[in-house]
């Protein structure tokens, strides 16, 4: 079983729609969360952390960790075609300093 | 600027050889990693150190070694041992606090081809 895993995508949403991006972790002792996004080609940019269980509102980003679920998301409002990427979802688990990465989920928006 | 700096952007290595990534970090962060990317594929961790002069192997250690002499460096040697290590290679950095891990940010990679 894979530690963390997203939505195997590749999703498609129109310009201006909500984009939601879904994530589980199997570890439970997991405390803090991370979205990244990828451009093809580019390194990983960190957009989004959460620590705390509810919502996390960033502009057009928000995250939402629900630790009973083990599930973490990151919903794109007002989505644009510069937001086409891949999202890596991350853990950091009891391994002090360890991140575990989903496989990433390949958004694009489309005009 | 603060940043993660790596280098070789692209490196080629021929087979047999070992070679060498370069990772500095000038934001007074703690701790660094080494990831490798393959096509389509998440990230999967390779080494990692809290302080200088200790790391930890991550998932996928062999056929890899890494030194932290210094705080601001980390590199990785990609050794004979490493049977496919044509990769898209991450060095990551973040502070230390407690035991929950912290925002890590990414220096811009170096693509590693075995020709």
């Amino acid at each position: 079983q894979k530690e963390v895993e997203q939505n195997s995508g590749p999703l498609s949403v129109p310009e201006g729609a909500i984009a939601s991006l879904n994530c589980t972790y199997s570890d439970r002792v997991s405390q803090s969360f991370f979205w990244y996004r990828q451009y093809s080609g580019k390194s990983p940019e960190l957009i989004m952390s959460i620590y705390s269980n509810g919502d996390k509102e960033d502009g057009r980003f928000t995250a939402q960790l629900n630790k009973a679920s083990q599930y973490v998301s990151l919903l794109i409002r007002d989505s644009q075609p510069s937001d086409s990427a891949t999202y890596l979802c991350a853990a950091g688990g009891t391994s002090y300093g360890k991140l575990t990465f989903g496989q990433g989920t390949i958004l694009t928006v489309h005009p | 600027d603060g940043g993660i700096t790596q280098s070789p952007k692209y490196l080629f290595r021929k087979e047999g050889q070992n070679v060498t990534l370069s990772c500095e970090q000038n934001l007074n962060h703690d701790a660094m990693y080494w990831y490798r990317q393959d096509p389509g594929q998440g990230l999967r961790l390779i080494y990692y150190s809290q302080i200088v002069n200790d790391f930890q192997k991550g998932d996928i250690a062999e056929g890899y070694s890494v030194s932290r002499e210094k705080k601001e460096s980390f590199p990785l040697t990609v050794t004979s041992a490493q049977k496919n290590p044509t990769a898209f290679y991450l060095c990551a950095s973040s502070f230390r606090t407690g035991q929950a891990s912290t925002e890590a940010f990414f220096g811009q990679g170096t693509r590693l081809t075995v020709v």
